[in-house]
């Protein structure tokens, strides 16, 4: 069975700091989403990471994956309020009929003025 | 329209109740996937339509849980005989239906069975 582990599960952190969030998997997969969830909201897409060694970069963000390692990083550069959030990895499997997400258990960010 | 719709946006049940959540994916999108999200976890995976067939429903946690898509396009949860355990966040996502393709969600229907 898929197990999509984050780490940490809960950040606080004050405002201008940096620090990366870990999405490890358990199975092989070479495609992996962050999405952000705001409280009451919809999961907002991030990042689509498509093969290893991909890097993708947005603001303050930046993802990466290394699919041999299973695991990938989403950075966070001079965190400001705004990123507050629910930030969830999730591996796309590829079933025999289709594609399906199994997501991480998300990480709570709270960024401190 | 511009996104995954889903209605209502929350729903209180009395145990035993039968309850129905609707999807409107965006239009055009091919697959729509439902996820179930309890509180402080990530989604997990429900089942899964490409156009009207139902592809895969293999979490769908009990016979007590069904989803249609009759006509390829809006789908509905249907969840018979509540229980408690089913209190959680209901999520619906779609994609265009090609492999690799983005799933876009909505905001979901917050299930509260009392």
């Amino acid at each position: 069975e898929l197990k999509v582990e984050q780490n940490p599960l809960f950040l606080s952190m004050q405002e201008g700091k940096n620090y990366t969030i870990y999405c490890n998997y358990s199975t092989t997969s070479d495609r992996l989403y962050w999405y952000r969830q705001d409280p009451g909201k919809s999961l907002e897409s991030l990042f689509v990471l498509l093969s290893n060694g991909a890097v993708k970069q947005e603001g303050r963000l930046m993802a990466s994956l290394d699919t041999k390692a299973r695991l990938s990083t989403l950075h966070i550069t001079a965190a400001v309020h705004d990123l507050s959030a629910t930030y969830f990895c999730a591996v796309d499997i590829d079933g025999e009929y289709g594609n399906k997400l199994v997501f991480g258990a998300g990480t709570i960010l709270r960024v401190k003025s | 329209g511009a996104g995954v719709s889903q209605s209502p946006r929350y729903k209180v049940a009395k145990r035993g109740q039968d309850v129905a959540l609707r999807c409107d994916p965006i239009s055009g999108h091919v697959s729509l996937f439902w996820y179930q999200q309890a509180l402080g976890q990530g989604p997990e995976f429900l089942t899964y339509f490409q156009n009207e067939a139902q592809l895969d429903k293999s979490g769908l946690p009990s016979d007590r849980f069904f989803a249609e898509r009759p006509e390829g396009s809006v789908s509905t949860l249907k969840i018979q005989r509540t229980q408690q355990e089913d209190s959680a966040v209901y999520l619906c996502a779609s994609s265009l239906g090609l492999i690799k393709n983005i799933q876009y969600f909505g905001a979901g229907t917050r299930l509260s069975v009392l």
